[in-house]
Parts: C-alpha cells; sequence; structure tokens
C-alpha cells in the first residue's frame, strides 16, 4: 500500500458548524503533515506531526485543531470557520520529517 | 527564510521537450524537489536532487547546481496528459520542512 487516502472528498460547511477531515497512510511512514491550497497557488503548511507529536505548527488559527491518533492517522478539526478558509486541503506523509512527502487527494472545502 | 523563483507558464507541443527552471534562496539548503499537480488533484513527487548533476527516470530529468542555487525540470517526449502545474520545492537545512514555489502551469497543444 503506497498510498495516503482522506476523507471526505468534498465538503461544505456553515460557520458554525464543527467537522473532521481524515487522513490515513499504511506506509509505516512516522511523519504527517497538513497543507492548505488555494486556487493557482502552491500548497502553505499548516501542521508538521514526527511520531505521533506535533513538531510544527505554521501560526494557524485555532479555529483549526490537528490530532494524531496513531502512527497511521491525522485529523483536522474545524470549527467556526470563515468563508477565506474554503480551499483544498492537503494530508502529506513522510518515512520521517527529512524524506520525500507523498500527497493524499486532498479535501476540498466550502465554507459557506 | 526562503524563496524561489519559477516561470508562471510554458506551453509546447507533443512531442517536444521542455525544461523548467527555478531558482531559490535559502539560508540553508538541503535538496530540491519536484512535483507535478493536475487541475483538481494533488501534487505527485516527481524527483529530488540533493546533490549537483543530473537525475533521470524516464522522460523526466532533474537537475541540480547547487553552486548556481539553481535546478530545472526537463520533460521529453510530451503528451497531453503532462499538462499540468510542476513546483519546485526546497528543504532548508535545519527546517526539514519543505517550501514550493508557486508553480509552473505546463499547455501541452496537439
Amino acid at each position: 500500500d503506497t498510498e495516503v487516502t482522506q476523507t471526505p472528498k468534498h465538503l461544505v460547511m456553515g460557520m458554525t458548524n464543527k467537522k473532521s477531515l481524515k487522513c490515513e497512510q499504511h506506509m509505516g511512514h512516522r511523519a504527517m503533515y497538513w497543507y492548505k491550497q488555494k486556487a493557482k497557488k502552491p500548497p502553505e503548511l499548516m501542521f508538521v506531526y514526527s511520531y505521533e507529536k506535533l513538531s510544527i505548527n505554521e501560526s494557524v488559527p485555532s479555529r483549526f485543531s490537528p490530532e494524531c491518533p496513531n502512527s497511521s492517522l491525522l485529523n483536522l478539526h474545524l470549527h467556526a470557520l470563515q468563508p477565506e478558509d474554503s480551499a483544498l486541503y492537503l494530508c502529506a506523509s513522510s518515512q520521517r520529517e527529512s524524506d520525500t512527502q507523498y500527497f493524499g487527494p486532498g479535501t476540498r472545502l466550502t465554507v459557506l | 527564510g526562503q524563496s524561489l523563483e519559477q516561470p508562471s507558464e510554458v506551453t509546447a507541443v507533443e512531442g517536444a521537450i521542455v525544461q523548467i527552471n527555478c531558482t531559490y534562496q535559502t539560508s540553508g539548503f538541503y535538496g530540491l524537489s519536484w512535483y507535478q499537480q493536475h487541475d483538481g488533484g494533488a501534487p505527485t513527487f516527481l524527483s529530488y536532487n540533493a546533490l549537483d548533476g543530473l537525475e533521470e527516470t524516464g522522460r523526466f530529468s532533474s537537475f541540480l547546481s547547487r553552486s548556481d542555487s539553481y535546478g530545472y525540470l526537463l520533460l521529453q517526449e510530451l503528451q497531453m496528459k503532462d499538462s499540468a502545474s510542476y513546483f519546485c520545492a526546497v528543504r532548508d537545512l535545519g527546517y526539514s520542512t519543505l517550501t514550493f514555489g508557486k508553480g509552473t502551469m505546463l499547455l501541452v497543444s496537439p
């Protein structure tokens, strides 16, 4: 198994909703990442988990809350989002933090 | 911090060869990666150069010159399916995450 999976593929939510994005990999990778990508822009790093511990938070607003329940799973909990948070949210994983990153297909999020 | 420059758009015809350049400025340097992203899809890893020289993988090759802070992605025998955005990305020494360039949109026409 050499892929990163993400659910859901699409998500529409209101500004008062609470939702979660899920990411899973079974490659034995010990580093996992959340990126945000706006249209026609490069991915922007949000969070890095290494060995299930948060190692980097790129000054992301607290309405985004990451969680790494185990070495294969990564969640992103969303609460009280703004319309400008609408974007493609990408999960990636790598063997370790310094290794090549492999991306999942992303969740297309629309905040109304 | 890091900054990367790459052309915003490149056009070519099927069967041709195209080169996408990337120049970077970093406080340290660990390696240059290339990713392909089709519209609506996820970035797909293409290649990684940590040392100077050319890396070849099928129709794609990537080159790095650390002294010039420069690299390129070479795509040969272009196919319509190669139409996509291509991102270079650097990993800064001591800072293990990737910083992406703004991306180059490659348009391949018949």
